[in-house]
């Protein structure tokens, strides 16, 4: 089945410590995004990639890095610079344009710091 | 700039009676809607999208939404409303203007609340 996977569904992170965010897609979508969730809240884009070896800021891009060397992955890093890092985070990606077909997301990971 | 509004943090209703959700938006040009819900600890699932046409849009588990041009609103409904309907609800817009690319516009999300 075609969809998109995130890893780890828990992840647990020590003060100073950088984590990644696994997100791989196999729909064949152009775009990829990344939001967070914080406690029955809305969503807040972090980064966004149009295409392959391309990625923009979003509206709370601090503290965050990601990469996209290929087409189906669009990891996402939270650096010990990001001070409250403790939220739910969603992957999402959309065919091009996704103005048609919205968007498909994966089943979100969930961060705290310890 | 393109915005939506979800004017309701939580709605309560109870089971078996009909609901609405409340969603309205600003777009330049005409609007591409959809609603997504969101389940605990899960990501968002798709509901349903108004592209063009009627106006009433069926979706699944039995939502509905009808687009209101003239009230620049997309209202999520559905007659009978069930305690699994529970979960948090998000109404997203995208301008057909957009061209090439573009991102969908979320609104904070509605929590529905069905007590048996």
């Amino acid at each position: 089945d075609g969809g998109i996977t995130q890893s780890p569904k828990y992840l647990f992170r020590k003060e100073g410590q950088n984590v990644t965010l696994s997100c791989e897609q196999n729909l064949n979508h152009d775009a990829m995004y990344w939001y967070r969730q914080d406690p029955g809240q809305g969503l807040r884009l972090i980064y966004y990639s149009q295409i392959v070896n391309d990625f923009q800021k979003g509206d709370i891009a601090e503290g965050y890095s990601v990469s996209r060397e290929k087409k189906e992955s669009f990891p996402l890093t939270v650096t010990s610079a990001q001070k409250n890092p403790t939220a739910f985070y969603l992957c999402a990606s959309s065919a091009t344009g996704g103005a048609v077909d919205g968007y498909t997301f994966g089943s979100g990971t969930r961060l705290t710091v310890v | 700039a393109q915005s939506v509004a979800q004017p309701e943090d939580q709605v309560n209703v109870a089971e078996g009676n009909p609901l609405t959700v409340k969603c309205t938006y600003s777009v330049s040009g005409n609007p591409y809607l959809f609603w997504y819900v969101q389940y605990p600890n899960r990501g968002l699932q798709f509901l349903l999208k108004y592209i063009t046409g009627d106006n009433l849009v069926k979706g699944s588990y039995g939502f509905e939404a009808e687009f209101n041009k003239s009230q620049t609103s997309f209202h999520l409904k559905k007659p009978s409303a069930l305690v699994s309907d529970s979960a948090l609800y998000f109404c997203a817009v995208i301008s057909e203007r957009s061209g090439g690319y573009n991102k969908l516009i979320f609104g904070a999300g509605t929590r529905l609340a069905v007590h048996p």
